[in-house]
This record gives structure tokens, sequence and C-alpha cells, in this order.
């Protein structure tokens, strides 16, 4: 299985700033036949479902402020929030499916300071 | 707006079966590929399944195999998933998400296993 790993595990905020969280997979999600990065991530926020910010790697799902972004190829991963919002706390989460079983990341929890 | 309706929680004794149902009120099930997650409490997300529409297959997480199937009833446009022979760890919310890419997830069926 694809190991997916996540730092920080936590990550306290200020609103208005700038912030990122990293995810890092075991093997490549590149996949050479269709060219897409199969690097999703996800935002649980507190007492709610989890919901789809960016799919293969860098596309922002519908309805997702443009605040954030998706980056990175092969093994390596950024989420970057460009202004935090209170309304952004919660734990995200990184999912590969570049191959059955798609593994999700532990988490990193966004708080406010 | 699609929404993904699923079943009210369950209370459930070890060694018992659960059946979860999923529907998408307005829309056939078939016209979506269904896959399930669950959370245990205060811990993360983890993958139990789904249908692989590449292949045109059902695929279980190796972890679960044996114990999960994950079904659709066409006439009912609802989709199932069981789990079997329960035990104390299976104790989570059971989320049922279409895959569209996982942009649609419901709101979650929580399962609790207790003797």
């Amino acid at each position: 299985d694809i190991v997916m790993t996540q730092t920080p595990l936590s990550l306290p905020v200020t609103p208005g700033e700038p912030a990122s969280i990293s995810c890092r997979s075991s093997q490549s999600l590149l996949d050479s036949d269709d060219g897409y990065t199969h690097l999703d991530w996800f935002l649980q926020k507190p007492g709610q479902s989890p919901q789809l910010l960016i799919y293969m790697g860098s596309f922002r799902a519908s309805g997702v402020p443009d605040r954030f972004s998706g980056s990175g190829s092969g093994t390596d991963f950024t989420l970057k929030i460009s202004r935090v919002e209170a309304e952004d706390v919660g734990v995200y989460y990184c999912m590969q499916r570049r191959e059955f079983p798609f593994t999700f990341g532990p988490g990193t929890t966004v708080d406010l300071k | 707006q699609v929404q993904v309706v699923q079943s009210g929680a369950e209370v459930k004794k070890p060694g018992a079966s659960v059946k979860v149902s999923c529907k998408v009120p307005g829309y056939s099930i078939t016209e979506f590929s269904i896959h399930w997650v669950r959370q245990a409490p205060g811990k993360g997300l983890e993958w139990m399944g789904g249908f692989d529409a590449v292949n045109s297959k059902t695929v279980y997480s190796q972890r679960l195999e044996g114990r999960v199937t994950m079904t659709e009833d066409t006439s009912t446009d609802t989709a199932y998933m069981e789990l079997s022979s329960l035990r104390s760890d299976d104790t989570a919310v059971y989320y049922c998400i279409l895959d569209i890419p996982f942009d649609y997830w419901g709101l979650g069926t929580l399962v609790t296993v207790s003797s």
C-alpha cells in the first residue's frame, strides 16, 4: 500500500497570515498513462463531513475559495492557504488515488493561535 | 444540488452485521461510482472500498476483505455497505461518497458496536 505522511500534524495559524501543509507519498502519484497526479486534499471542519478542496494535485474543487492552492509532483505535495480565515480551522487530509487501496494521510489539525 | 442521504445510526453487538444505505435523491445510483470511508472516534479517515470505473468492479480494502460487501439495488436506487463479524473497533462513522471525484459526501452513519 502507498503510505501517506503529513507535516506538521498540528498547525496553529493567525488569521490573515499564510499557511502550508506538506504531504509525502511512499511512491510516485504520477500516472504516466493519463499524465495526472492522483493526489487530493480534504478539509474536515469540526462536526462536519470532509469536503474536497483540491483534486489531481492542483485543481480546486467547485466552490473552493482561491486562497487555497495545491502544488507538487511525484511524491511531494503542498497545500497552501494564502491568507487564513477563521472558517479554515479543522483537520486537513491528503489522499492518494493513484492505486487501490486509496490511502489517507494522518491529518493536520489547523487551529487559531 | 446533489445530496447524499445515508441511513440512521445503528447499535450492534459484537459478531453481528450492519447494513448502511446510501441514496442520491433525483438520480439513478448507477450514475455514480460509490466509495465508502470510515472514521473511528477521534481518528483519521480510512478508505473501505468502492467502485473501480476503469475495470468495472468493486474493490475492497484488504484489511476488511471478507467482511465487507458493497452492493447496489437499482430498483430502489440505493447503495449498500454491509460489514459482518463486527468488533468493537468497527465503531465508527461510515461515509458514502460519490466519486466525481470524492466531491459529494453523506453526513455519515454512526455504527456503535457494543455488548
